[in-house]
């Protein structure tokens, strides 16, 4: 089976353009993640989704920052406009109801120059 | 406020060596834990998780943690590293009641020497 699929792979960008990840999770699941990894500050949780409707944003950094789920097989997080501090690996995971094993996608690695 | 804390950036042992990644969480109900390791390059796989019941939780590849309340920890074992365990590891807790809203820690990575 396929796992949680994430694109780009790698994304090199300049200040102030949109950056749109995107993230298929794996079918069946409830549960869809964002985070994200620095090595600064390490894995944040950014926002979380149940059966496509947004559970707890609380993580997400400003406005600039933006999840849509519009059906239980694709996730979007936007960046408008992007910044260089918002260089990091992006990870979506999901899971099967709450059991807490997450599966993530490999990551969406951001450079914004 | 919840927290959990790896105290080991960095870890090197030798092949065949036992190992222990130590992790600390700060959490006034009862914790959801779980471990979960990075391979370079990819994304995170769960090792595996407490919920309640017996304090020794067994996993995936031959590892190991406990739970011990009164210390607030849930360190990781293994009782000989292999080559392919060099990862980076991470600890995590559930939160407000909900075991899928995790908390990750700051990482550990192993290194094996042959």
């Amino acid at each position: 089976d396929a796992g949680v699929i994430q694109s780009p792979r790698h994304e090199v960008t300049e200040m102030g353009q949109e950056v749109t990840l995107r993230c298929k999770p794996i079918s069946g699941h409830d549960y869809l993640f964002w985070y994200r990894q620095t090595m600064m500050r390490g894995l944040e949780l950014l926002i979380y989704f149940n059966n496509n409707v947004p559970i707890d944003d609380s993580g997400m950094p400003e406005d600039r920052f933006s999840a849509k789920m519009p059906n239980a097989s694709f996730s979007t997080l936007k960046i408008q406009p992007s910044e260089p501090r918002d260089s990091a690996v992006y990870f979506c995971a999901s899971s099967y109801r709450a059991t807490g094993e997450l599966f993530f996608g490999e990551g969406s690695r951001l450079t914004v120059l | 406020a919840q927290s959990v804390t790896q105290p080991d950036i960095h870890i090197t042992v030798s092949e065949g060596a036992s190992l222990e990644l130590r992790c600390n969480y700060s959490y006034g109900a009862t914790p959801y834990l779980f471990w979960y390791v990075q391979s370079p390059g990819q994304g995170l796989q769960l090792l595996l998780k407490y919920f309640s019941g017996d304090t020794l939780v067994q996993g995936i590849k031959g590892f190991e943690a406990e739970f011990k309340r009164s210390q607030s920890s849930f360190n990781l074992r293994k009782p000989s590293v292999h080559w392919s365990d060099a990862a980076e590891y991470f600890c995590a807790v559930g939160i407000g009641g909900a075991t899928n809203k995790l908390i990750f820690g700051t990482g550990t990575l192993l290194a094996v020497q042959p």
